[in-house]
Formats: structure tokens, sequence, C-alpha cells
């Protein structure tokens, strides 16, 4: 089966740019989490998406974030205005949505975002 | 606050050595997971071990956990110059969706 899909795998843009980052999760895969590393940090939790409803979106940073899934398939998430403390890699994980599978997530390679 | 925290940052080895990771983590967890990250990659999960268990065999992979210290460890044996990568645990809050919470990871080294 394919894996998680993320485009692009790298954006560079100025600040106060907007960009949306795509993620294509595994089908049939209902959960969706959205996760970033700042360099040097841990992997942060930003949201997590139940076919196309918002389930948690306790770590997202502030209100230039937006995230959306339409239809319960892929999922983007969209920056703007981008200041410079938003660069980072930018994760998207899936995961089947019965026990025990539900437990395991399968990450895509990500979208790192440079913003200068 | 910080979850997981691996120990070493970072570790350098020979081929055929084996590689220990160590975890630490603060709150109680439903489970704690081990993924790994080859450069430029995204993160693929390597093993599961549920808050009732005490370790667990995956090939070359052993993972320890004690709930009691709140720590877990990550035994690769036999190591491989493939192993070279970054390894991250990440502890499961929940059962059902997984709100994984990760540590900084260890930056691993095997030299031929």
């Amino acid at each position: 089966e394919a894996g998680v899909t993320q485009f692009p795998s790298h954006s560079v843009i100025e600040k106060g740019q907007t960009v949306t980052l795509r993620c294509d999760p595994i089908s049939g895969h209902d959960n969706l989490y959205w996760y970033r590393r700042v360099m040097g940090k841990e992997i942060k939790f930003l949201l997590h998406f139940v076919k196309e409803s918002k389930q948690d979106e306790s770590g997202m940073p502030n209100n230039r974030f937006l995230a959306e899934r339409t239809g319960g398939t892929y999922s983007t998430l969209k920056v703007q205005p981008a200041e410079l403390e938003d660069s980072g890699v930018y994760f998207c994980a899936s995961s089947h949505p019965g026990a025990p599978g539900a437990n395991v997530l399968t990450f895509g390679a990500g979208s790192r975002l440079t913003v200068l | 606050s910080q979850q997981g925290e691996e120990d070493p940052q970072a570790l350098s080895i020979q081929e055929g050595e084996n590689a220990t990771m160590n975890c630490s983590y603060k709150t109680s967890i439903n489970n704690l997971q081990w993924y790994r990250q080859n450069s430029g990659r995204g993160l693929v999960h390597l093993i599961l071990i549920r808050s009732n268990e005490r370790e667990k065999h995956s090939g070359r992979l052993r993972v320890t956990l004690d709930t009691s210290k709140k720590s877990s460890s990550l035994l690769i044996t036999a190591s491989r110059a493939a192993d070279t990568a970054s390894y991250f645990c990440a502890v499961g809050l929940s059962t059902g969706f997984q709100k994984l919470v990760f540590g900084t990871g260890t930056r691993l080294l095997v030299s031929p």
C-alpha cells in the first residue's frame, strides 16, 4: 500500500508569506495527525483528525495555523502569515481506526519549512 | 511539559557492537513506542510496549519498560551501519487514538 505522502518536501518563504502543506494519509486511515519538529527540539503534537473532524487541536501554536481535512481524505496545514519561529519540519501521520492499529502511527517524510 | 527524554543525545559505535538508548518520561502512560528516523525520511515505527509489559523483543531490538522508574530502554544488538539513524521514544497517554509525546531523540552512528 502507498504510505503517507507529504507535499512539498521543502518550502522556503519569507516572513509574512503564506504556505500550505498537504498530507495524503494511507487510504482507510481515519486518524490523521500533524506534528512539528523545530530544529534540535522534540517532535510536538499539533492536532488530530478523525475523518474530517478535529478531535484535538490543543497543540496548534496560535491562530496563524489552520488545518483542514476535506471529506476526511487529505489534509492541509496553512500557516498565514508565517513567522521565523515557524521554521521546522512538519510531519503528518495516520493510523488505522481500530485498536490495536490505532496505536501505531505511519509517518510521512515531512515537509521542511524555512521562513526567512 | 516534555515527556520522553532520550539519553544519550548522541551515540557512536562500531559495527557489531550493541547500542543502548534510554528514555524517561513523567506521567502515567498507556504505552511507549520507539521510532527511527533516517536522514530526510519520516519516522518508522519500531516497537510498542504496553504499560503492563516489562520487556519486548523484535529481531535485534529489545525494549524494556520500568513504570516504577518511568523509564524505558532500547537495545540494538549486533549493530549494522544501516542502523545509523535518530531514534525517538514516544509515550502514548491513552488507548485508541495516539497523541504521542516525543522526546528529542538519540542520534546513533554505526561505523563500518
